[in-house]
């Protein structure tokens, strides 16, 4: 399995940009990028995904690096609501598709 | 279009009895994961369906745990004997290929708590 690695933790301002980093240095070619996020100890709930090219919706944006070995997570006015922990987690075929949830990002969001 | 429903939210069970746990997939979902998260802890895999097969139960504990996904109904997971150390959340999700290219989405979970 493509194993990926985040911080633990991170602080972000309210209103501003947060920026959540991943590497997947082992992803494959058609390895799929997800992120995911908890609140609390609601159930998870997805995000955004990508293979290579950036992607946004109206959650978030994605922006995978041209080797694919790293991504970041943008969340572009960060929302008191927004504290959850954010996984970063590669969706690998061979696996059954199942995401596999590492520690993920612990993001706290303060006023 | 409703969500992934799991039912009961929350379970209480005497050590000793049995747990079942429902989830009912999105429509037009025809794969269903079931992950449990103990407290403080991650989501740990337990075991991916499809309509009236297992596909792969790499993370079901041997004992006293079985999941089904019948053609018709909800899937079910369903817990034997129950031990204290059953005590978590059950989240299950669902989604409608098996392609990568698929996103899979989460019920509310059921919390389970052993007594």
């Amino acid at each position: 399995d493509a194993k990926t690695t985040q911080p633990p933790s991170m602080d972000c301002a309210e209103g501003r940009a947060a920026n959540l980093p991943c590497n997947h240095s082992t992803i494959s070619g058609n390895e799929y990028v997800y992120w995911y996020r908890q609140i609390h100890s609601q159930g998870p709930q997805y995000i955004i995904h990508g293979l290579k090219n950036n992607e946004t919706n109206e959650m978030a944006s994605l922006i995978i690096t041209e080797d694919r070995k790293s991504s970041t997570l943008i969340l572009p006015h960060a929302t008191l609501r927004d504290t959850a922990v954010y996984y970063c987690i590669v969706r690998v075929e061979a696996a059954g598709n199942k995401l596999t949830f590492g520690g993920g990002t612990r993001v706290l969001v303060k006023p | 279009n409703a969500g992934v429903m799991q039912n009961p939210r929350h379970l209480v069970r005497r050590r000793g009895q049995e747990a079942r746990l429902r989830c009912s997939p999105m429509k037009g979902h025809s794969h269903v994961y079931w992950y449990r998260q103990l407290p403080e802890e991650g989501l740990k895999f337990m075991v991916y369906l499809q309509k009236e097969n297992i596909i792969d139960e790499s993370g079901m504990p041997k004992e006293r745990f079985s999941a089904e996904f019948p053609k018709e109904g909800p899937s079910i997971l369903r817990i034997q004997q129950v031990v204290r150390g059953d005590s978590a959340a059950y989240f299950c999700a669902s989604s409608p290929g098996i392609s990568t290219n698929t996103e899979a989405f989460f019920g509310q979970g059921t919390r389970l708590t052993v007594v």
